[in-house]
This record gives structure tokens, C-alpha cells and sequence, in this order.
């Protein structure tokens, strides 16, 4: 199974810039994905690491570490409607994901 | 292009009642599958199915069944629901083709169970 973890709450300034952290134990890896979520709305898909390093889309990065069980996403330039909970999801070799909690980040003027 | 659709939006139920939770989509996706999300849990997998004609069970599939008789649909059903089955489900697809085989969300279904 997977154990994944993630803070519950951030707090940040709009123009500002938050990172999201995540560490995971897995018992299978086939990739890891970041959604973000909008109160009373579905997940969308935000990003997608399988090797290690930094994918950059936009404002928003994502980093793995696959050796550290880590991996975090950043936000750039914090805008109001980036007020939302970020999930973190690691794919096992099945194909199948398992979901932190989740992190609410509120976006504050 | 709708994507992934479900219904009913919200539904409130007598416990002991059974239930059909409907999910389509028109993306040809192969793979199917139903999350329910509670507060502080985050989503967790009930079912899931790779390809039509196939299913398999997930974190917690007691209390629930599916069938996936073609690609398009994947019916969540309830035989006999229980309050601890109130909560907002979510069904999802993904094409195993694509490179990063992200999941696409359906809206979700607000259950009550009284």
C-alpha cells in the first residue's frame, strides 16, 4: 500500500510564492501527480513526475525525488483563485492512485 | 465534449435503501474508476475497472459493486446503504495509452445516508 503525506493547511500572500510538500512510502512506484481542487469541484490534473528533477508549467513547478520518497510542488506568483486544495497522488504498478488528504491553501491580500 | 458526466448530482437516502450511482464519459478512455472523499481522508478508491468487461476492487470496496459492460459507463451501485456510506463520490478516467495517464474527474455525486 502507500502512506502519503502531506501538510493540511498553508497560508500565503498573494505575489507571494508557497510550497507544497509530500512524502510518501510506497510499496510500488509508476509516478506521482499533483491536482488541485476548488471547494465543491472535482480534481483537475496539475502536473506529473515519473523520473527525478523539476517540471516547470508556468506557475506551477513540481519536483521528485524518488530516492527521498519526496516530492514537492511550488506556486509562482500567488493569485486569488490559487486558493484551493493541492492533492499529491503516487501511482503503483498497477496503475492505480493513492491520494494524501490534502493541502487547502488560502491565498490572503 | 462533455468528458465525464454523473448523476445524480446530489441524492439524500434511507439507510437500507439501495442505489445506482451513474458515470459516463465520451473520451474512449479504457480505464474507469470511483473514489469517494471525506473530509480529512482525501479520495479513496472503491473500484476500478482497466478495460470494459473487467473490475477490480480497490481500498474500500466493501458495500459497493460495479459492472462495466462497455467502455462508456461504470455504474457504482449501493445494495443496502449504511450512514457511513454519506459522502461525495467521484468517478474518474484515464486513457493508459496517453504518456502520463492523468485521470479526468467527473463532477461527483453528494450522497446522504440518514
Amino acid at each position: 500500500g502507500q502512506n502519503i503525506d502531506q501538510p493540511t493547511e498553508m497560508t500565503a500572500t498573494e505575489g507571494a510564492i508557497v510550497q507544497i510538500n509530500c512524502t510518501y512510502q510506497t510499496s510500488g512506484f509508476n509516478g506521482l501527480f499533483w491536482y488541485q481542487q476548488h471547494a465543491g469541484e472535482a480534481p483537475t490534473f496539475l502536473s506529473y513526475n515519473v523520473l527525478d528533477g523539476l517540471e516547470e508549467k508556468g506557475r506551477f513547478s513540481s519536483f521528485l525525488s524518488r530516492s527521498k520518497g519526496y516530492s514537492y510542488l511550488l506556486l509562482k506568483e500567488l493569485q486569488m483563485k490559487d486558493s484551493a486544495s493541492y492533492l499529491c497522488a503516487v501511482r503503483d504498478g498497477d496503475y492505480k492512485l493513492s491520494f494524501g488528504a490534502g493541502t487547502t491553501v488560502t491565498v490572503r491580500a | 465534449t462533455a468528458g465525464i458526466t454523473q448523476a445524480p448530482t446530489s441524492q439524500i437516502l434511507a439507510a437500507g435503501r439501495s442505489m445506482t450511482l451513474r458515470c459516463t464519459q465520451d473520451m474512449r478512455h479504457n480505464a474507469m474508476y470511483w473514489y469517494r472523499q471525506d473530509l480529512g481522508l482525501g479520495l479513496r478508491l472503491i473500484h476500478y475497472s482497466n478495460t470494459a468487461g473487467t473490475t477490480g476492487k480497490g481500498e474500500v470496496p466493501d458495500g459497493y459493486s460495479v459492472s462495466r459492460a462497455n467502455t462508456d459507463d461504470f455504474p457504482l451501485t449501493l445494495a443496502s446503504a449504511v450512514p457511513s456510506q454519506t459522502s461525495v463520490y467521484f468517478c474518474a478516467s484515464s486513457d493508459s495509452s496517453s504518456g502520463s495517464n492523468e485521470q479526468f474527474f467527473g463532477p461527483g455525486t453528494r450522497l446522504t445516508v440518514l
